[in-house]
């Protein structure tokens, strides 16, 4: 069965310093996918980035990086030079390559940046 | 843009009720998702649908049906609403044109309060 663990709940910290959010994830599968979304406020969800499980690049995407290590079944999320606008609730999630591709989501970590 | 609309941001309803929660998406997307999102369990699938009336149980069925007739609608019921149904419920759809795997697109989400 397909499991996604963010083992942090709840991160605070002060505006401008760099934070990292975990997530772990456990398949089966040789073929998958791997999503972060961020969830502000507002309630909807809106998606970050998309990675499959043959590529293992690193990826940067302005204050946003995102480090995926096969070998740790991790895929963890840093915000360098957080600001306010960065707090909301990230959830991770996992999608089998086949079938009808559900995501698994974990608990999600809910950041709080403060001014 | 994808836009994916729900019929209520909020809704409170009584115990024993019959609940209707719409969705709507605008990209003529084959695969539609409801979730419901409750603190420290993340997001988890009650149903899906791959097409026009086609649907498939999730993890957490139980208490639920779904409607799809028209591909850009799709329905959530409860057929008898309890006080453990007080949830935030996310719809979600997803195109399957394009590239192997695309991501999902999120609606703001209903919460809805069973008393």
């Amino acid at each position: 069965a397909q499991k996604v663990t963010q083992a942090q709940t709840e991160i605070s910290v002060v505006e401008k310093e760099d934070v990292t959010l975990d997530c772990v994830y456990e398949t089966r599968d040789t073929t998958y996918y791997l999503f972060w979304y961020k969830q502000p406020p507002s309630g909807e969800l809106v998606f970050l980035i998309r990675r499959n499980s043959f590529d293992e690049q690193n990826e940067i995407s302005g204050r946003y990086s995102w480090n995926f290590q096969k070998s740790t079944s991790s895929f963890n999320f840093t915000i360098t030079a957080s600001q306010v606008v960065d707090s909301a609730v990230y959830f991770c999630a996992l999608s089998e390559g086949r079938g009808a591709q559900k995501l698994v989501f974990g608990q999600g970590t809910r950041l709080t940046i403060n001014p | 843009d994808v836009k994916v609309t729900q019929s209520s941001r909020y809704l409170v309803k009584r115990t024993g009720e019959k609940v209707f929660l719409e969705c709507v998406q605008d990209m003529d997307h084959e695969n539609m998702f409801w979730y419901r999102q409750d603190p420290g369990l993340g997001l988890r699938l009650i149903y899906f649908s791959y097409d026009v009336k086609m649907k498939e149980k999730g993890d957490i069925p139980e208490g639920y049906s779904v409607s799809r007739e028209k591909k850009e609608r799709f329905s959530l019921i409860l057929e008898s609403a309890s006080t453990n149904q007080t949830s935030m419920y996310l719809c979600a759809s997803r195109g399957l044109a394009g590239v192997a795997y695309n991501e999902q697109f999120f609606g703001p989400g209903t919460r809805l309060t069973v008393l």
